[in-house]
């Protein structure tokens, strides 16, 4: 098993500029999560799909982040415009939904924004 | 409210000294609790959980974490750290049953010296 893939692994981009992170969760597995983690705030939950509907958002921080799973296999997490403050290294995860809640963890995108 | 505090924030050993790691949560149902480790650059990867049972469990590379209800903590332990346990450390609580957010700590740095 590949286990999850991100891509890509660094992006560096200008402010202003619209910034799509990718994911590839687990073959078999239904749900998915989008976490940001920084020095201040720690590892935080954006976002998490159950059979690729958003359950819950409400860790996104502005209406300038947009997630979607337009199918089983892939996810984007998606930020325009993007901002300085939006640095950060970006995780996807996915797991079996119903069964103890083991999450497995993508290697993480990491964004600059200049 | 649902929340996990790990006290400390970097922790340094010996090699071949004895380790624990702290970690009490808030949650109020029955939690399930998980410890994730991240070397540099990685993503998280899954150490021990914790669901039912007996409340000393065993989990990959020698580590081993203890379930206190009484005190609300789930310490990782391990005997005799190698350098290769250098990394980031982070205790985790979810909910029963099977709910779909975890929420994490903020990470203890493991500094290992030689």
């Amino acid at each position: 098993d590949a286990g999850v893939i991100q891509s890509p692994r660094h992006e560096v981009t200008e402010m202003g500029q619209e910034v799509t992170l990718r994911c590839k969760p687990i073959s078999g597995h239904n749900s998915l999560f989008w976490y940001r983690q920084t020095m201040m705030r720690g590892l935080e939950l954006l976002i998490y799909f159950n059979n690729n509907v958003p359950i819950d958002d409400s860790g996104m921080p502005e209406d300038r982040f947009s997630a979607k799973m337009p199918n089983a296999s892939f996810s984007t997490l998606k930020i325009q415009p993007s901002e300085p403050r939006d640095s950060a290294v970006y995780f996807c995860a996915s797991r079996v939904s119903g069964t103890d809640n083991e999450q497995f963890f993508g290697p993480g995108t990491r964004l600059t924004v200049l | 409210a649902q929340s996990v505090t790990q006290p400390d924030i970097h922790i340094t050993v010996s090699e071949g000294a004895s380790l624990e790691l702290r970690c009490n949560y808030s949650y109020g149902a029955t939690p399930y609790l998980f410890w994730y480790v991240q070397s540099p650059g990685q993503g998280l990867q899954l150490l021990l959980k914790y669901f039912s049972g007996d409340t000393l469990v065993q989990g990959i590379k020698g580590f081993e974490a203890e379930f206190k209800r009484s005190q609300s903590s789930f310490n990782l332990r391990k005997p005799s750290v190698h350098w290769s346990d250098a990394a980031e450390y982070f205790c985790a609580v979810g909910g029963y049953p099977y709910n779909d957010k975890i929420i994490f700590g903020k990470g203890t740095r493991l500094h290992i010296l030689p």
